[in-house]
């Protein structure tokens, strides 16, 4: 079975600071796939960034980056230069590539920026 | 760009009484997903749903719950017999295939549901 930690219930941060957002994962199949969703408090699930299993590189996206370490399991988000509209709950997830689609959550980080 | 959109935003029901939550998926999209988020808890698959039938779906996903695409647009959650513990919101994806690892499944901005 798939499993995703996230062990920070919220961080805080100031305005233009970076962050990261913990994220480590348990799977026995070596290949998979890991997400990262923003919701705002408004409630919507917005796609951030995703990193493969077998991706040599980490995964960027404008001011979102994902430090994986596979040996360890880890697929941090890394939020540089952080904006007021950053406050939001970030939940990671992970699917398997084994014939299903699903997503497995993680219980989410609430972040908050401060000015 | 193309989104996926979920009606009503709220939705207040009885205990015991029918409802249905409806989705409009990404035009190109083949692939069709529910999720449910109980306030404060994390998101939890419900069901999947390709080529007109359930792919996958979750032990949540018991006998009160079905799904449908009763036309080429909508997709539809129907719970027959609401309970208190159905209370959450509820969010609907879309993807274009499942096949790639790298295929994001697209959330809709959910249905909050409350049973009363």
């Amino acid at each position: 079975a798939q499993k995703i930690t996230q062990t920070q219930p919220g961080m805080f941060v100031q305005e233009k600071e970076a962050v990261t957002l913990d994220c480590t994962y348990d799977t026995s199949d070596p290949s998979y796939g890991l997400f990262w969703y923003k919701q705002p408090s408004s409630g919507e699930m917005i796609f951030l960034i995703y990193q493969g299993s077998y991706d040599q590189q980490n995964a960027t996206e404008g001011r979102y980056s994902l430090n994986f370490q596979k040996a360890r399991k880890s697929a941090n988000l890394v939020i540089s230069a952080s904006q007021l509209g950053d406050s939001a709950m970030y939940f990671c997830a992970m699917r398997k590539n084994s014939g299903y689609s699903t997503l497995t959550f993680g219980k989410g980080t609430m972040l908050l920026v401060s000015p | 760009e193309p989104e996926v959109t979920q009606t009503p935003s709220h939705q207040v029901t009885q205990m015991g009484q029918e409802v249905i939550l409806r989705c409009v998926p990404i035009s190109n999209h083949l692939y069709f997903y529910w999720y449910r988020q109980i306030l404060g808890q994390k998101v939890e698959f419900l069901v999947s749903f390709y080529n007109n039938e359930i792919s996958e779906k979750s032990e949540i996903f018991d006998d009160q719950f079905s799904v449908e695409r009763p036309d080429g647009s909508n997709f539809t959650l129907k719970i027959r017999s609401t309970k208190l513990e159905d209370s959450a919101m509820y969010f609907c994806a879309s993807s274009e295939a499942t096949t790639d690892l790298r295929e994001t499944q697209y959330f809709g901005p959910g249905t909050r549901l409350l049973v009363l």
